[in-house]
């Protein structure tokens, strides 16, 4: 089966970490991804990681990937306000003759001051 | 702009009406997938078109149908709509699913 899940809520201050858990319970996934979502937007791609690989940094963005456990994690270096989004992690299946993401519930990330 | 243009960005209609969702995929991408956004259910896929063929369908009611034409572009419809069905939908395309979906700004779709 799939199931994606995600804590619902961090609140962190400027200029600190945020690190964004997400547990998922396909092992056939051969990529796992983050998006982020502005309020009013659409869902924007931040990066992500093919399931042979333990990391994968992007500037500000490390992924670090447990097969073992399935759990993906996303850390964003140096947080600013302008990270305030809903972040949601998905996984890749196939199904039928395609493929479709499964999103987790996504988190809401909130920078303050 | 991520390339995959919705049509119409917001939409408010009567119970029991049809409405029409439209979507062009970036240049290049063959594969079109359709997900429902909605605070109680999250975010659902649809269906998933390749080429003008039907390839993979999910949560998708039986009120609703999809197509994609000869020019790749694809529309959601969606008949005798109740409350319910208030939601944000979005289109995404991809050249391949491994590289990720590129999402549209979505059509906010209000039942009233």
């Amino acid at each position: 089966g799939e199931d994606v899940e995600q804590s619902l809520f961090l609140s962190v201050r400027e200029g600190d970490s945020s690190v964004i858990n997400c547990t998922y319970t396909d092992s056939s996934s051969t990529y796992l991804y983050w998006y982020k979502q502005e309020p009013g937007a659409g869902l924007q791609l931040l990066t992500y990681i093919f399931s042979n690989m333990d990391m994968k940094q992007d500037q500000r963005l490390t992924v670090l990937l447990n097969k073992k456990d399935k759990h993906l994690s996303l850390r964003i270096a140096d947080t600013q306000t302008g990270d305030s989004a809903i972040y949601f992690c998905a996984e890749i299946g196939l199904t039928g003759g395609g493929n479709k993401l499964t999103f987790g519930t996504g988190t809401q990330l909130k920078v303050e001051l | 702009d991520s390339g995959v243009t919705q049509t119409p960005k917001h939409l408010i209609t009567a119970t029991g009406q049809r409405v029409t969702l439209r979507c062009s995929p970036r240049s290049g991408d063959l594969s079109v997938y359709w997900y429902q956004q909605s605070l109680d259910q999250g975010l659902q896929f649809l269906i998933q078109y390749y080429n003008g063929e039907e390839r993979a369908k999910g949560n998708i009611l039986e009120r609703f149908s999809a197509q994609q034409f000869p020019d790749l572009h694809s529309e959601l419809n969606l008949s005798s709509l109740e409350l319910g069905d208030s939601a944000l939908y979005f289109c995404a395309s991809s050249v391949q699913g491994g590289n990720g979906y590129t999402f549209g700004s979505g059509t906010r779709l209000t039942v009233v």
